[in-house]
């Protein structure tokens, strides 16, 4: 099992440029998430979504898109990228939502907008 | 809502020595707890957890035990190695999300 995969690895953007983040999983988990990393203030939540079919917001949602494409893939958007989103990206899956659940996670897309 | 603090690094530590992130979280609730570790240009995955109050998780010699009273949950390790060298993430799991702290950096020299 490959676990959960992303592409890029890396990405340079321009100011106001867009993109799509790609990830998959091949656990058959239900949900599904998108996080960003920032150097002192670890992971912060982006998008998630629980379930094929269904997405919600996180925690730093504003400039961000999401699609659940099926069960096994969900892709993150930059319609329009500004310097304030150059960080770490990482994907994530879990079984289910709820507090036992752990996250399981892909290698990360680093992404530089200048 | 839920937070978790861990210790600010780096941490630098003589190999064979003992090592210990402090880790407080806030909650509501009866979250479960996790440790996450991060090796260079990875993603996090999952060290060890703890889903009640008194629960000890282990693994590869870390353990960290589930401490209601103080809202704790301490990474520790009794003789770390150069391949730890890592950086080492707490997270709090509730019903509704699950949120990290800012990651402590560990340097293990030989």
């Amino acid at each position: 099992n490959a676990g959960v995969t992303q592409t890029p690895k890396f990405q340079v953007l321009k100011t106001g440029q867009s993109m799509t983040l790609q990830c998959a999983q091949d656990m058959n988990h239900n949900s599904m998430y998108w996080y960003r990393q920032d150097p002192g203030m670890g992971l912060r939540l982006i998008y998630y979504s629980a379930s094929e079919g269904t997405t919600d917001k996180g925690e730093v949602p504003n400039g961000y898109n999401v699609s659940r494409l099926n069960k096994r893939e969900f892709s993150l958007r930059l319609e329009s990228a500004a310097p304030s989103q150059t960080s770490v990206y990482f994907c994530a899956s879990s079984e289910g939502r709820g507090r036992t659940y752990e996250q399981y996670f892909g290698p990360g897309t680093r992404l530089t907008v200048t | 809502g839920n937070s978790v603090t861990q210790m600010e690094g780096p941490v630098t530590l003589s190999e064979e020595a003992f090592l210990t992130i402090n880790c407080t979280y806030t909650a509501t609730g009866y979250p479960s707890l996790f440790w996450y570790v991060q090796y260079p240009g990875e993603g996090l995955q999952l060290l060890l957890k703890a889903t009640k109050a008194d629960d000890k998780g282990s693994n590869k010699g870390f353990e960290a035990t589930y401490r209601k009273e103080t809202t704790s949950f301490h990474l520790e390790k009794g003789s770390v190695q150069v391949s730890d060298s890592a950086v080492y993430f707490c997270a709090l799991s509730g019903s509704n999300d699950m949120r990290f702290g800012a990651g402590t950096r560990l340097t293990v020299k030989p």
